[in-house]
């Protein structure tokens, strides 16, 4: 019964290039959630996924960073032309279904840093 | 001001003592609430879901207050293994999107 799974663990990328993040969702769960932690914060929420639906972005940068989760395959946090204030952990959660009340189940996130 | 605040911390508590954390949100149309822990940067994990009538999960009880928007953690005869950074974690009535608060940081001291 594997949980969210997160790839990769680490991520080195230099200033000016793209970051991918992928996210597979616990089995059967078909929302999908982006957050982001920056050293010494809370984690903040980013995006929210459902099956080639965006439902919430309203936690996305306007500029660089943008999200997906095909019909097949692992949802994908995608960070064009990295900054030096990108670095941080990337968390990605999944619930069942829409009902609020259901908690989210974490992955063990990515790790990104910027050179 | 942030939707939810907590204390930082650190508290730093003796193995068996009993100690609490307090956490306020600032968003009426809030619907559910819940502690997580968190590890040194590692994923957050769920602890308990906090309910109006308050739950209790062995050594851990959790209470809510809707009238003053309060929330709280209590743990008993804390453990080594208790130490972390522990999350008050809100959700409100339309949005999926949890709210996190910064933390509480525990240390149990031998």
């Amino acid at each position: 019964n594997a949980g969210v799974m997160q790839n990769p663990r680490h991520l080195v990328r230099r200033r000016g290039q793209e970051a991918r993040l992928r996210c597979s969702p616990m089995k059967g769960h078909s929302h999908v959630y982006w957050y982001r932690q920056l050293p010494e914060e809370g984690l903040k929420f980013m995006v929210y996924l459902q099956k080639e639906n965006i439902i919430d972005e309203s936690g996305m940068p306007k500029e660089r960073f943008s999200a997906e989760f095909p019909k097949e395959g692992p949802s994908i946090l995608r960070i064009q032309q990295v900054v030096r204030g990108d670095s941080a952990a990337y968390f990605c959660a999944s619930s069942p279904g829409g009902v609020g009340n259901q908690p989210q189940h974490f992955g063990d996130g990515t790790r990104l840093s910027i050179l | 001001r942030k939707e939810v605040e907590q204390d930082p911390g650190p508290f730093n508590v003796p193995e068996g003592a009993t100690v609490a954390f307090n956490c306020t949100y600032s968003n009426s149309a809030s619907q559910s609430f819940f502690w997580y822990r968190q590890d040194c940067r590692k994923e957050p994990k769920l602890l308990m879901s906090v309910y109006s009538s308050g739950n209790e999960d062995g050594r851990f009880t959790a209470q809510l207050n809707r009238a003053s928007q309060y929330i709280s953690l209590l743990i008993r005869d804390s453990k080594l293994s208790d130490s972390a950074t522990y999350l008050c974690v809100v959700s409100y009535t339309g949005r999926r999107a949890l709210t996190f608060g910064s933390g509480t940081r525990l240390q149990v001291q031998p």
